[in-house]
C-alpha cells in the first residue's frame, strides 16, 4: 500500500489505557515521522526519527512515546497521559535532507471511548 | 523555527475556472516546497514540489511558483474538475533539515 503501512485502520481505546500504533515501510527511507490531524486542522508533528535508535520530539510530543529499533519500523504509543488522544494519526517516511519522497501511510483513526 | 502560513482556508470555484492557493514561509534557509492533496479520509499525496533554485514548475494542469525574495509560493490549478475537490497542504523544509513544516491546509471545492 504505497510502501508504508499503518495498522490498525481504526482503533478504540478506553480512558487510562496505552495503545500502540504500528508503522512499517519498505521504501528504504532513513527518516520516519508521526503526525496528528484533528478535524479541519493541519498536520502537527509528534515525533520523528532520522536514523535507527534515535528520535526527536516534534511540536506536540507530550503524552506520546516512540521507538526506532529497526529502519523499517517506527511504532507510536499513545499513553494515558495524552489528555485528548482522539484524532487521525499519520505516519510518513522520507529520504535524507531535504526530505524528498515524503510518503504518508493511510492513517489510523483513534477514538477514546 | 520555520513557520508556514497558508491562505485561504477554504476556496470554492466553478468547474473549469482556476484556483490559486498561497503560502508564506518564515525561514529564508528553506529550500524545498512540496504540495500535498488529501481526499476525504485518505492519506496526503504529493502532487508537485519545487526546489529553491527554480522559480516555476508545471505538471499538466498544476503549477507551483516560488518567490524567494518575498518568501512565498503558490499552487495554481487550471481548468478545475470535480476530482480536484480536496484539502491541499503546502510545506517547507529548511536546508539540512529532514522534516517538513506544513501549512494549515485549504479545503478546495469545485462546483459543477
Amino acid at each position: 500500500d504505497g510502501g508504508i503501512t499503518q495498522s490498525p485502520k481504526y482503533l478504540f481505546r478506553k480512558e487510562g489505557q496505552n495503545v500502540t500504533l504500528s508503522c512499517e515501510q519498505n521504501l528504504n527511507h532513513d527518516a520516519m515521522y508521526w503526525y496528528r490531524q484533528d478535524p479541519g486542522q493541519g498536520l502537527r508533528l509528534i515525533y520523528y526519527s532520522q536514523i535507527v535508535n534515535d528520535f526527536q520530539k516534534g511540536d506536540i510530543a507530550e503524552g506520546y512515546s516512540v521507538s526506532r529499533e529497526k529502519k523499517e519500523s517506527f511504532p507510536l504509543t499513545v499513553t494515558s497521559a495524552q489528555k485528548n488522544p482522539t484524532a487521525f494519526y499519520l505516519c510518513a517516511s522520507s529520504f535524507a535532507a531535504p526530505p524528498l519522497g515524503y510518503t504518508f501511510g493511510s492513517g489510523t483513526r483513534l477514538t477514546v471511548v | 523555527g520555520e513557520n508556514v502560513e497558508q491562505h485561504p482556508s477554504t476556496l470554492s470555484v466553478q468547474e473549469g475556472d482556476s484556483a490559486v492557493i498561497k503560502c508564506t514561509y518564515s525561514d529564508s534557509a528553506s529550500n524545498y516546497f512540496p504540495w500535498y492533496k488529501q481526499e476525504l479520509g485518505k492519506r496526503p499525496q504529493l502532487i508537485i514540489d519545487i526546489r529553491s533554485n527554480v522559480g516555476e514548475k508545471k505538471d499538466q494542469r498544476i503549477a507551483v511558483t516560488l518567490n524567494k525574495t518575498a518568501k512565498h509560493f503558490s499552487l495554481h490549478i487550471t481548468e478545475t474538475q470535480p476530482e480536484d475537490s480536496a484539502v491541499y497542504f503546502c510545506a517547507a523544509s529548511i536546508q539540512g533539515a529532514q522534516k517538513l513544516v506544513f501549512g494549515q491546509g485549504t479545503r478546495l471545492t469545485i462546483n459543477p
